[in-house]
């Protein structure tokens, strides 16, 4: 299993410029999320899906959107890209219940994000 | 030590010692609690977790302890490896909470030959 993967890995936008971030997870996880990760700091949530076709705000949602049109991947878009969203990017997802870790989350590789 | 809005930034010991990373939590609601590593680059990997009806629980080389009566989690990491030489995260779930784990803000552990 490949477990938690994202594309791209490193991306350079310009102010206004729009992409999106795939993540995809192999392990039929229900609940997948978006992190942003800024230097010296925690992650924090950006949104979170707990199954296809469902999406929901964390506590940092705006500028971005998701979506979950299957269930293996989740997409986090930047509409209008600027320069405070310049960020690393963390997809996750876990199982809903259970399991030998109980709630854990699964982390894909990051993707890093400069907005100039 | 760490806490889910306050941290300590690094913490540095020498090579076969114990580590102690330490993380302050605030909601008495938070049922669930788990540790992780991040190295460099690299997205954070689990390490430990601890559910609230629990006060210790221990895994290879890594012992986590809870005090929920002072709202205190602590990672041990028994003989201090180069290896583990990483950002420790500790991250707490509240019950209801759709999942929705809180980090903190991360301590940088720095093993020294």
């Amino acid at each position: 299993n490949a477990g938690v993967t994202q594309t791209p890995k490193f991306r350079v936008l310009k102010t206004g410029q729009s992409m999106t971030l795939l993540c995809a997870q192999d392990m039929n996880h229900e609940y997948m999320y978006w992190y942003r990760q800024d230097p010296g700091m925690g992650l924090r949530l950006i949104h979170y899906s707990v199954g296809e076709g469902t999406t929901a705000k964390g506590e940092v949602p705006d500028g971005y959107n998701v979506s979950r049109l299957k269930k293996q991947n989740f997409l986090l878009g930047l509409e209008s890209a600027a320069p405070s969203q310049t960020s690393v990017y963390f997809c996750a997802s876990s199982l809903v219940e259970g399991g030998r870790h109980g709630y854990e989350q699964y982390f894909g590789p990051g993707t890093r994000l400069t907005v100039t | 030590g760490e806490s889910v809005g306050l941290h300590l930034p690094t913490l540095s010991v020498q090579e076969g010692d114990n580590s102690i990373i330490n993380c302050a939590y605030s909601n008495s609601a938070s049922d669930y609690f788990i540790w992780y590593k991040q190295e460099s680059g690299k997205g954070p990997q689990f390490i430990i977790d601890i559910r609230s009806n629990m006060d210790k629980r221990q895994g290879q080389r890594v012992t986590v302890l809870l005090n929920k009566t002072v709202k205190h989690l602590s990672l041990q990491i028994a003989a201090t490896q180069p290896g583990d030489s990483a950002v420790y995260f500790c991250a707490e779930l509240t019950s209801g909470s759709a999942r929705q784990l809180t980090f903190g803000s991360g301590t940088q552990l720095t093993v020294l030959p």
